[in-house]
């Protein structure tokens, strides 16, 4: 089992540019989140899908990010156009439909905009 | 809407001692799951360990274990005999039983091993 797999490991960009973070979740798994998480916040939902399709977004800061799943075995997450307060590492996680299954998180994307 | 509370930012321990990480939540529901995930300098999210809301029996992984007290919305990990290798952040963790599947984290515990 690879476990979660997030690309790119670390992404530095200037303001305003457009940033995607992608994320492979474990084969089987129903469920994908993405996290954030900030010394002043710390880890926070952004958003998180149950079999492709968005369930909460409510965490998702503004109309500047935006999720997709287009399949079982791939997620994006994307801002554009980037900010410095969006200086952050960012997690993607999965886990089976049954809740008392934990998540198992990717490694994470530090995401850093000057 | 569940709130998870961690009241100790940092706990310090000697090597091979034992130590207890507080945590406590507030919820209306009977039926959920808590967790706890430890957070190395690498920033790899690991489960540690994992309760069920309806088992009165504390769970145990080896050197971690849970004092889990429902009627008080506690869930406090213990570790014993630490090693140097248990130096990280701990995070608790609550996923409702039904309805929203998300996890909700606390603030988090900087665990430091003094050798």
């Amino acid at each position: 089992d690879a476990g979660v797999i997030q690309s790119p490991r670390h992404e530095v960009t200037e303001m305003g540019q457009e940033v995607t973070l992608r994320c492979k979740p474990i084969s089987g798994h129903d469920y994908l989140f993405w996290y954030r998480q900030t010394m002043m916040r710390g880890l926070e939902l952004l958003i998180y899908f149950n079999n492709n399709v968005p369930i909460d977004d409510s965490g998702m800061p503004e109309d500047r990010f935006s999720a997709k799943m287009p399949n079982a075995s791939f997620s994006t997450l994307k801002i554009q156009p980037s900010e410095p307060r969006d200086s952050a590492v960012y997690f993607c996680a999965s886990s089976l439909r049954v809740v008392r299954s934990p998540l198992h998180f990717g490694n994470g994307t530090r995401l850093t905009v000057t | 809407a569940q709130t998870v509370t961690q009241s100790q930012p940092e706990m310090s321990v000697q090597e091979a001692e034992t130590v207890t990480l507080s945590c406590t939540y507030d919820t209306s529901e009977s039926d959920y799951y808590l967790f706890w995930y430890k957070q190395p300098p690498s920033r790899q999210m690991i489960l540690v360990i994992r309760q069920e809301a309806y088992k009165q029996q504390n769970a145990t992984e080896n050197r971690f274990s849970v004092n889990f007290q429902k009627a008080a919305k506690s869930f406090s990990l213990k570790i014993s005999d630490s090693q140097l290798g248990d130096a990280a952040m701990y995070f608790c963790a609550y996923r409702s039983a039904g309805g929203n599947e998300k996890l909700t984290f606390g603030t988090g515990t900087r665990l430091t091993i003094i050798p």
